[in-house]
């Protein structure tokens, strides 16, 4: 059973970078995009982009060109989700998430089976 | 990429049927059967609920089902629990290869 475990809490100041990392347990972490959630304090879920680990690129929400940069590291089946220039209203809780199993091509691998257990970061001075 | 449109919140008594719509394009919604919904409940991660449109994952309840026509796909839950009381979310694969959410839905139980 695919299990992913995040980093804890992070607080930052305005301007820096923070980076959130998520631990796969599963054989399958190579196989399917993962994927970072946000969720602000009171608000809806909103998708940042995926990475392919057994590709290595990565594929980014349009609002986040050039502030998120996701990596991941196949060797220790662990997913990276950076975010600099962090803006007060960044705050939120930053979930990975990627699909459990089966065969899947194209949209069909973004249903999130597994879920991390979220990492809250604050933006404060 | 706009998010999906969603109601801010339905309601029903335990026993009735609830619906809940999500509404996108034809560069999402319109064009692709990669159709998700998750419920979330207060501080804890989202569970997925249906995959596909109207596939649920082993273990999620037969009183959740799902559908689509055209750019608007729905969510049902029948047999209203006080359990059902949650946040609930719809997904989409779109056509610049991404994911997008809606803005969710409360769903109070009365």
């Amino acid at each position: 059973q695919e299990q992913l475990v995040q980093s804890g809490a992070e607080v930052k100041k305005p301007g820096s970078s923070v980076k959130v990392s998520c631990k796969a347990s599963g054989a399958t972490f190579s196989r399917y995009p993962l994927n970072w959630v946000r969720q602000a304090p009171g608000q809806g879920l909103e998708w940042m982009g995926d990475i392919i680990p057994i590709v290595g690129t990565a594929n980014y929400a349009q609002r986040f060109q050039g502030r998120v940069t996701i990596t991941a590291d196949g060797s220790t089946s662990t997913a990276y989700m950076e975010l600099s220039g962090l803006r007060f209203e960044d705050t939120a809780v930053y979930y990975c998430a990627q699909k459990g199993g089966g065969h899947c091509n194209g949209g069909s691998c973004y249903s999130l089976d597994y879920w991390g257990q979220g990492t809250l970061v604050t933006v404060s001075s | 990429q706009s998010a999906l449109t969603q109601p801010a919140s339905v309601s029903g008594s335990p026993g009735q049927s609830i619906t809940i719509s999500c509404t996108g394009t034809n560069s999402d919604l319109g064009d692709y059967d990669f159709v998700c919904w998750y419920q979330q409940h207060p501080g804890k991660a989202p569970k997925l609920l249906i995959y596909g449109v109207n596939d649920r994952p082993s273990g999620v309840s037969n009183r959740i089902s799902g559908s689509k026509s055209g750019n608007t796909a729905s969510l049902t839950i029948s047999g209203l629990q006080a359990e059902d009381e949650a946040d609930y979310y719809c997904t989409s694969y779109t056509s610049s290869s991404t994911l997008v959410f809606g803005g969710g839905t409360k769903l109070t139980v009365l």
